[in-house]
């Protein structure tokens, strides 16, 4: 089955506390991406990949850090979280050329307290 | 600054009706437009997308509208049916952005019986 998994679904923990959000895609896409979602503001793009090593800046990236060592692996790294990092979190991925739509995740709900 | 503009949070109709979301930009550099469906504690799925050199895009029940003119971009949903209650999100992407997916804010379709 086509899929976007990430790993933790849900994730409560302490400012300043390093964590890792995995995010993994077994329909070899080239793209692939990380979006928070926070209420009245949508989806924001958090950073994004076009192929392995190369990653670039979406909309929000402070506080975040992303690599794409592999192409079906994109993990989302939070090396100091604060309270405002506090969201829902989706990552997703789609192909390259003619790029269409992207398939996503099922979500991973983060709180930092 | 959102550059895809949502306006309208919610939207109820009844079943059988048509649901008309509506979508506006601003920036003239996007060439692709696409709507994703939310359900509750799942991730967005791509639903119809519209390339800028088409004014009309079909899928079944439905209709995507793009008048690249005024900037706006509306979703038909004929005829409703209650499993279309979801959260719709309209999204854009460019030429001068690739790789970067901007989204509305959302509206929230509740169909009632």
């Amino acid at each position: 089955e086509a899929q976007v998994t990430q790993n933790p679904r849900y994730l409560i923990t302490v400012t300043g506390k390093k964590l890792t959000v995995t995010c993994s895609q077994n329909m070899n896409h080239e793209y692939m991406s990380w979006y928070r979602q926070d209420p009245g503001l949508g989806l924001r793009q958090i950073y994004y990949s076009m192929n392995v090593e190369v990653t670039d800046k979406g909309d929000v990236p402070e506080g975040y850090k992303v690599s794409r060592k592999e192409k079906r692996n994109f993990p989302l790294i939070l090396e100091s979280p604060s309270p405002n990092q506090t969201s829902l979190y989706f990552c997703a991925s789609g192909p390259y050329r003619g790029y269409t739509e992207a398939f996503f995740g099922q979500g991973t709900r983060l709180t930092v307290v | 600054d959102q550059q895809v503009k949502q306006n309208s949070p919610s939207l109820s109709v009844q079943e059988g009706r048509i649901s008309i979301l509506n979508c506006d930009y601003t920036n003239s550099m996007f060439d692709y437009f696409l709507w994703y469906k939310k359900y509750p504690a799942e991730g967005p799925t791509f639903l119809i997308s519209i390339s800028s050199i088409k004014d009309k895009n079909e899928d079944g029940r439905f209709t995507v509208f793009l008048n690249k003119s005024a900037k706006h971009l509306s979703l038909h949903i004929v005829p409703s049916q209650p499993g279309d209650s979801a959260v719709y999100f309209c999204a854009a992407s460019g030429t001068d952005s690739w790789g970067k997916l901007q989204f509305g804010a959302g509206t929230q379709v509740v169909v009632t019986p």
